[in-house]
Formats: structure tokens, sequence, C-alpha cells
């Protein structure tokens, strides 16, 4: 079957850095995809990850390993604007987007 | 701004009812989604579609259907709502190739079934 993995909640310190991780297994696979959901709010895209390695965007980077079905998002220097649920989806070979539960990610101050 | 906009932010129905949610996008997309999302749990696909009169199945279709005869707009309808449908429903939009995983997401529906 097909199945996204990660962690339910994590909590970290404003300014600080944080990696959240996101194990898939897919049938096929065509990118790893990272949103960002502020609580009440839409999902909001962050980062796209196809080949394997590290894209950085500002305070966001999102890693992939295609031969582990390992990705993570690394958000640093962190903000209290920062607290939201993170999604993490891959696509399969049906160009389908199979959706992780979301990490809920708690700063404080 | 890209914008999708869902008609009703908040909705109480009785067992039985029929339900629309109405689904705007102002940005040409030709693909929209409905997904639904409930705690502990990822999104869901429950239909899609792919162009106007065009609508697919997605993993989650039964006790509801769609209707796209707008490019602009994709509406859910449950015929019959029962109490295992109440959910925060999502809406998307995404342009024209298949393969394209950036979602426009509308701010949800909440429907409570009483």
């Amino acid at each position: 079957g097909q199945n996204i993995d990660q962690p339910t909640e994590m909590t970290a310190t404003e300014g600080a850095i944080v990696q959240i991780n996101c194990t898939y297994q897919t049938s096929g696979f065509n990118g790893l995809f990272w949103y960002q959901q502020h609580a009440g709010e839409a999902p909001t895209f962050l980062s796209y990850n196809v080949l394997d390695g590290l894209e950085e965007k500002g305070r966001f980077s999102s890693f992939l390993s295609r031969s582990k079905g390992y990705s993570y998002l690394l958000l640093k220097e962190l903000q209290m604007k920062d607290s939201a649920s993170y999604l993490c989806a891959a696509m399969d070979s049906n160009y389908q987007l199979i959706w992780g539960a979301g990490t809920k990610l708690i700063i404080k101050p | 701004d890209v914008k999708v906009t869902q008609s009703s932010r908040y909705l109480v129905k009785r067992t039985g009812e029929k339900v629309f949610l109405e689904c705007v996008q102002d940005m040409d997309h030709e693909n929209m989604f409905w997904y639904r999302q409930d705690p502990g749990l990822g999104l869901r696909l429950i239909y899609f579609s792919y162009d106007v009169k065009m609508k697919e199945k997605g993993d989650i279709p039964e006790g509801y259907s769609v209707s796209r005869e707008k490019k602009e707009r994709f509406s859910l309808i449950l015929e019959s709502a029962s109490t295992n449908q109440t959910s925060m429903y999502l809406c998307a939009s995404s342009p024209g190739e298949r393969e394209s995983g950036e979602l426009f997401f509308g701010e949800g529906s909440r429907l409570t079934v009483l």
C-alpha cells in the first residue's frame, strides 16, 4: 500500500532550527511536496523535490533521498509565525498526491 | 493574487439533508480537487476534475458526487448527509499539467452533520 509517515507533533524554541522528517512508500514516484497549514487556514505550498539533494528557499530547506524514501523540511531561525502544521505529500505514478497526517510544530519563546 | 473561494466556511446540516459545497477559482486552472481533512489523517481525495464536464473518482467517493459545468466552478454534493461526513472539506486547483503538485487551496468548509 501507499503510506506517508511524519511525526504528529514537534516543539522548538524561537530562533532555533528544527527538522521535520517524512518517509514515504508509493507506487511510483513523481516528487515530494511540503505544505504549511496555519490553524483554521488553507494549506499553502512550500517546496517540491524530485531529485536527490537539498533545495533551499530562504529560511526553509527541503531534502530528498529517493533511494531511502525519505525527505525532511528544515526550518532555520524559527519565528513564532512558523507555528503551524507541516504536511508532507508524495506524488505517485498516476500523478496523485498521497498525504501524510501532518506535523504540528509548536514554537516556544 | 491567486484565489480559491469556498462558499461556506461553516455549515450545520441534519442527517439525510442534501448538501452543496461550492468552490470557485479565478486563476483559469484546468484541474480542481475536493479533499476532506480529518484529525490524525492525511488529506483524502474525494473527486477531481481535469477539465470542464469531466470528473474522476478519488480515494473516497462513496456518498459524494460532483459537478463541473464551468471551468472556474467545482461543486461537491452530498446527496444524503450522514454523521460520518462531518469533516473539513478543502477545495483546490492547479494549472494544466497533471504532474503539477502545487495546489492552491480554499479556506475550507467545516461541515457538521447532526
